[in-house]
């Protein structure tokens, strides 16, 4: 079992690039969230898809976009890499609304912006 | 959405129990509470939830205040692999976001 996806694993981006990060999950699960986590720091939610075709902002959204390709995918975006963007991204996925079910993880993306 | 407060850190004795507390004082009656632990290095991982009732499982006991206004996930014999950082998730209503608060270190020492 797969569970969460999420592709690439380690990226260096240089200030100004764009990149898109790519989770999917395969557990049919209706909800899914987009996490950043700074160096000894706790979870912000950037944004999350509470079903497919739609997607909402979370705690952190500017300098992201997202497109909830399908059920299974759901892709983050930086248009142009700051520094500041540096951080680990995480991708989760719950059957339903997250606060009332239980939430899977990615293993994360290391992202660098130099 | 609904803030919940934690220690910083805490100590704990292998095979010893854990009480890890959390006050989340403005839950809503329909909010669940979740709690997830993170590794070093790795995604955060689903603990427990409960709404109103103690709830256990293979992992932990989770205690809800009669108020709900607290809760304390219960680790009850810590083992070296239990050394992560605890999330409390104190509900966000009907928007169905995972609001992850600063979490507590738990050091297990042998």
């Amino acid at each position: 079992n797969a569970g969460v996806t999420q592709t690439p694993k380690f990226q260096v981006l240089k200030t100004g690039q764009s990149m898109t990060l790519q989770c999917a999950q395969d557990m049919n699960h209706n909800s899914m969230y987009w996490y950043r986590q700074d160096p000894g720091m706790g979870l912000r939610l950037i944004y999350y898809s509470a079903s497919e075709g739609t997607t909402d902002k979370g705690e952190v959204p500017n300098g992201y976009n997202v497109s909830r390709l399908n059920k299974r995918e759901f892709s983050l975006r930086l248009e142009s890499a700051a520094p500041s963007q540096t951080s680990v991204y995480f991708c989760a996925s719950s059957a339903r609304q997250g606060i009332r079910t239980e939430a899977f993880f990615g293993q994360g993306t290391r992202l660098t912006v130099v | 959405d609904a803030k919940t407060t934690q220690p910083n850190s805490m100590e704990s004795n292998e095979e010893e129990p854990v009480h890890l507390p959390c006050n989340h004082s403005t839950i809503s009656g329909t909010d669940y509470i979740h709690w997830y632990r993170q590794l070093p290095s790795q995604g955060p991982e689903y603990v427990i939830h409960g709404l109103t009732s103690n709830v256990n499982n293979r992992m932990a006991s989770l205690a809800i205040a009669e108020d709900r206004k607290s809760s304390t996930l219960i680790l009850h014999r810590a083992t070296l692999r239990d050394a992560a950082v605890y999330y409390c998730i104190g509900g966000s209503g009907n928007t169905g976001k995972l609001i992850f608060g600063q979490g507590t270190t738990l050091q297990v020492k042998p």
